[in-house]
């Protein structure tokens, strides 16, 4: 049972460009939507979150969309870089579990 | 600060082998995980420790068990190994004991492969 789903698979932007990832989840209890960036060969890092009592949150070029009723969130990418070129993955929590349930992830190729 | 150290980094194994995976963190963190990775699966929850002595089951938990040695250390081990366990496993630590909300720091991985 995938509680997370998440789109596109795979996705190539050109360097300037706008790149939009989508998640979609089914729990109402979740309560905490992070998402992470992840580099061959390493473990993934967080790269932004944000809570359901808010629609929008952004950090420098990053930024999180919510839909609270949609049950949807995505990440935009500005002024996407080829630095950014990696994995992406969203996931959702529960404030009192401790537990994240991960997206199958996005791979983001920026062409220069 | 090393953060989550992980070892090995590559292994592996033949059917029917076991192994443990180590893992160690020292940012004083009480909560623990596994994690397997997998194309097109994300990252799926194997086994967790909220706090040092406790452990419980993830999404996939079945041909694994786990220790939580101390604050420090969490193991996973694969006792009699499958081709369906070849995956890179992540260990990954946060602070809070029971509140999702906070980061999880990852290690670099393990790579493992079973023939």
């Amino acid at each position: 049972q995938q509680q997370v789903k998440q789109s596109p698979q795979s996705l190539i932007v050109q360097k300037g460009g706008i790149s939009i990832i989508n998640c979609a989840y089914e729990n109402t209890a979740f309560d905490y939507f992070p998402w992470y960036q992840q580099f061959p060969g390493k473990g993934p890092a967080l790269l932004i979150a944000i809570r359901p009592d808010v629609s929008e949150k952004k950090e420098g070029r990053f930024t999180i969309s919510f839909n609270k009723s949609a049950k949807q969130f995505s990440l935009h990418i500005m002024d996407s870089q080829p630095g950014d070129s990696a994995t992406y993955f969203c996931a959702a929590g529960s404030s009192n579990t401790g537990k994240l349930i991960f997206g199958q992830g996005t791979t983001l190729q920026v062409k220069p | 600060n090393a953060g989550v150290t992980q070892t090995p980094k590559f292994q592996v194994l033949k059917t029917g082998q076991s192994m443990t995976l180590q893992c160690a963190q020292d940012m004083n963190h009480n909560s623990m995980y596994w994690y397997r990775q997998d194309p097109g699966m994300g990252l799926r929850l194997i086994y967790y420790s909220a706090s040092e002595g406790t452990t419980d089951k993830g999404e996939v938990p079945n041909g694994y068990n786990v220790s939580r040695l101390n604050k420090r250390e969490f193991s996973l081990r694969l006792e009699s190994a499958a081709p369906s366990q070849t995956s890179v496993y992540f260990c990954a630590s946060t602070y809070s004991r029971q509140r999702s909300n906070q980061p999880q720091h990852f290690g670099d991985g393990t790579r493992l492969s079973i023939l």
